[in-house]
């Protein structure tokens, strides 16, 4: 399976600071299959970005996905205070669907 | 608005079988333009995929779990079905039944998530 590595664990920044969230795969990944999710607290994950680099409905612009091969990136240009969660990207590119393990962006 | 909301049993004794049901509002499952998915999540956060069925039937599920797990689907009460076999305390975690769009392979919709425990 493809096996995907998320960096870094834990990302320590502040409101209106820029974060970058690596996603790396163990086997190239068809653009067109890599996704990006957010995760708040006792809830289940809502899709950010699709295809690599297309928002989902309803996601603000301050959310950009980009990559391709094994390596992508989410970047978010300007912390909001609601932005803070869990992050997980993903690929079905290949069978079965996989995960990383989620790099949690938290408050400074 | 598409909503999918999964129902079943919260507590499951090892060696049993779990069911869970996942039912669909707000679009057909019929329609042919997604597959609709299980996905848990552990209480230590990782999320695993555990397989998906097309409207006509057809199946794919992870290899891992591929001898224990059966998901079939009901289109007249649009809902769909997941069930696992001989669990044991591995398989607690909390589940959710997932529509996922065939043009861009992305998980775009999400049930709440059901929490199931696995213990006598």
């Amino acid at each position: 399976e493809n096996v995907l590595t998320q960096s870094p664990g834990t990302l320590s920044l502040s409101p209106g600071e820029r974060a970058t969230l690596s996603c790396r795969a163990s086997q190239n990944v068809s653009s067109t299959y890599l996704a990006w999710y957010q995760q708040q607290p006792g809830q289940a994950p809502r899709l950010l970005i699709y295809s690599t680099s297309n928002r989902a409905t309803g996601i603000p612009d301050r959310f950009s996905g980009s990559g391709s091969g094994t390596d992508f990136t989410l970047t978010i240009s300007s912390l909001e205070p609601e932005d803070f969660a869990v992050f997980y990207c993903q690929q079905y590119g290949s069978s079965p669907a996989t995960f990383g393990q989620g790099t949690k962006l938290e408050i400074k | 608005q598409v909503q999918l909301q999964e129902s079943g049993p919260g507590l499951v004794k090892p060696s049993q079988t779990l069911s869970l049901t996942c039912s669909v509002s707000g679009d057909s499952i019929s329609r042919g333009n997604s597959y609709w998915n299980w996905v848990r999540q552990y209480p230590g956060k990782g999320l695993e995929w555990i397989g998906n069925i097309y409207y006509s039937g057809s199946t794919y599920y992870n290899p891992s779990l591929k001898s224990r797990i059966t998901i079939s689907v009901d289109t007249s009460k649009h809902q769909f079905s997941l069930r696992l076999t001989s669990v044991t305390a591995a398989d607690t975690a909390v589940y959710y039944c997932a529509r996922l769009r065939r043009s861009a392979g992305a998980f775009d919709t999400w049930g709440q998530g059901t929490m199931v425990t696995v213990s006598s």
